[in-house]
């Protein structure tokens, strides 16, 4: 069964160090998503992308967070300068047009130190 | 008011025991309801989603939906101890004219299938 896959499974990074999250959606979806999870909170919604560009952020999506789809298989997700508050689980989800069935990949840990 | 609410829990039942599972939401705007079920340290795992008002089953899963009353629950019947997790509901609204839509997510019930 297809599914979405994240690497790395968990980063360690010092503040202000560059960090990109890299995910590899399910082949024939077209609409890719990051979705963050602090430790015991609930599951946030950062951005969406579709067609190369990005169809809506949220807040926290400040412009140390960027995206990008390099090729047709990766989209990743870069955090400029890391701070503490970034420690998260990150997740990325892909769907299908008129699908409204977004599919997560298993995440990828970062602890900023 | 959150957009959405869940009941945190936690929540602990006998093996064989029908579980409620319950969100409120405030926003209209929201068109699909879904149930993701969580393992600790893993992304959600989509278990059921409906669009319209009513119930739909699969397997020993129920979900419900009643838009007049803003009000989705999740039901398990013969619960199993694998069925022990976070359970997740997230609501859908469109965000472009592309078709995408933001899910919004509830805070998640743990639940434990006591054997």
């Amino acid at each position: 069964e297809p599914e979405v896959t994240q690497t790395p499974s968990h980063q360690v990074t010092q503040m202000g160090q560059e960090v990109i999250l890299r995910c590899v959606p399910i082949s024939n979806h077209l609409y890719f998503y990051w979705y963050r999870q602090i430790l015991g909170q609930k599951v946030e919604f950062l951005v969406s992308f579709y067609n190369n560009e990005i169809s809506e952020k949220s807040e926290i999506f400040d412009d140390q967070f960027s995206v990008e789809r390099p090729d047709g298989s990766n989209f990743t997700l870069k955090i400029r300068s890391t701070k503490l508050e970034d420690s998260a689980m990150y997740f990325c989800a892909s769907d299908i047009p008129g699908g409204s069935e977004q599919f997560f990949g298993p995440g990828t840990r970062l602890t900023v130190l | 008011q959150k957009e959405v609410e869940q009941d945190p829990g936690p929540l602990s039942v006998p093996e064989g025991a029908i579980v409620s599972l319950n969100c409120t939401y405030s926003n209209s705007a929201f068109q699909y309801f879904m149930w993701y079920r969580q393992y600790s340290r893993k992304g959600p795992e989509l278990l059921m989603y409906t669009y319209s008002s009513g119930n739909k089953e699969d397997g020993r899963f129920t979900a419900q939906v009643d838009k007049s009353s803003k009000y989705i629950s999740l039901f398990i019947r013969d619960s199993q101890p694998s069925d022990s997790a976070t359970y997740l509901c997230a609501m859908s609204a469109l965000i472009s004219n592309f078709g995408n839509e933001k899910l919004t997510f509830g805070t998640g019930t743990r639940l434990t299938i006591i054997p």
